[in-house]
């Protein structure tokens, strides 16, 4: 396991309210960034951090936005929920090649969020 | 910009059959390339990657890849699949060199169905 951690891993909102997701890691890296999943699409980059404080956006960050304060955390906000968000959501942690790096990105489990 | 094409959408095979998933891209630029395993309801399992070298790689669980610069693909076989490999199989591309902050561009999946 690649230490990503999301929470919560299900939730049911109504629209219009404001729903955050958070993405905790345990290995320090650098990079971090936000899919979403729907069926026929693959994997949609929302945003992505390459460092404290330093966020931008990805193909689809209308209605969202993100928070890095401190290296193992990454929090996604949906400022007003719309039923069109409703997706499955993947954190996911990048090790860059060379030294010990691996050259990789890893995923947490997921978070399925349903707006009703 | 760059994309990733996934030439099927779903591939019916029987046990012990060979299989091969098929993944072209594009870029203007060098790319690092990854297979991705998807079991249903978990994150994305990283099968195999492509960052330089070889060009032939071998990954977990049996299955390798080859990447082919001039057909610009990276289709992914096993010789011998079993039930268990039934999931959707994610192709992936990020700029080489770290040039894009690692960000990936993902195809739309393939579902690989194993029967007895």
């Amino acid at each position: 396991d690649a230490g990503i951690t999301q929470s919560p891993r299900h939730k049911v909102t109504e629209t219009g309210t404001p729903v955050t997701l958070r993405c905790h890691q345990t290995e320090n890296h650098r990079y971090m960034y936000w899919y979403r999943q729907d069926p026929g699409h693959g994997l949609r980059l929302i945003h992505y951090s390459y460092g404290v404080k330093d966020t931008d956006k990805g193909e689809v960050s209308d209605g969202y936005s993100v928070s890095r304060s401190k290296t193992e955390d990454f929090l996604l906000t949906l400022e007003s929920a719309t039923s069109s968000q409703t997706s499955v959501y993947f954190c996911a942690i990048s090790e860059p090649p060379g030294g010990t790096g691996r050259g990789s990105t890893f995923f947490g489990q997921g978070t399925r969020l349903t707006v009703v | 910009a760059q994309s990733v094409t996934q030439l099927d959408s779903q591939v019916p095979v029987f046990e012990e059959a060979p299989v091969e998933l098929r993944c072209n891209y594009s870029s203007s630029v060098s790319v690092y390339l990854f297979w991705y395993v998807q079991y249903p309801n978990q994150g994305l399992q990283l099968l195999l990657k492509y960052l330089s070298g070889s060009t032939l790689v071998k990954g977990i669980n049996g299955f390798e890849a080859e990447f082919n610069k001039s057909q610009t693909s990276f289709h992914l076989r096993k010789p011998s699949v079993h039930i268990s490999d039934t999931a959707e199989y994610f192709c992936a591309i990020t700029r080489g060199s770290g040039g894009s902050n690692y960000k990936l561009t993902f195809g739309k999946g393939t579902l690989l169905t194993v029967n007895p």
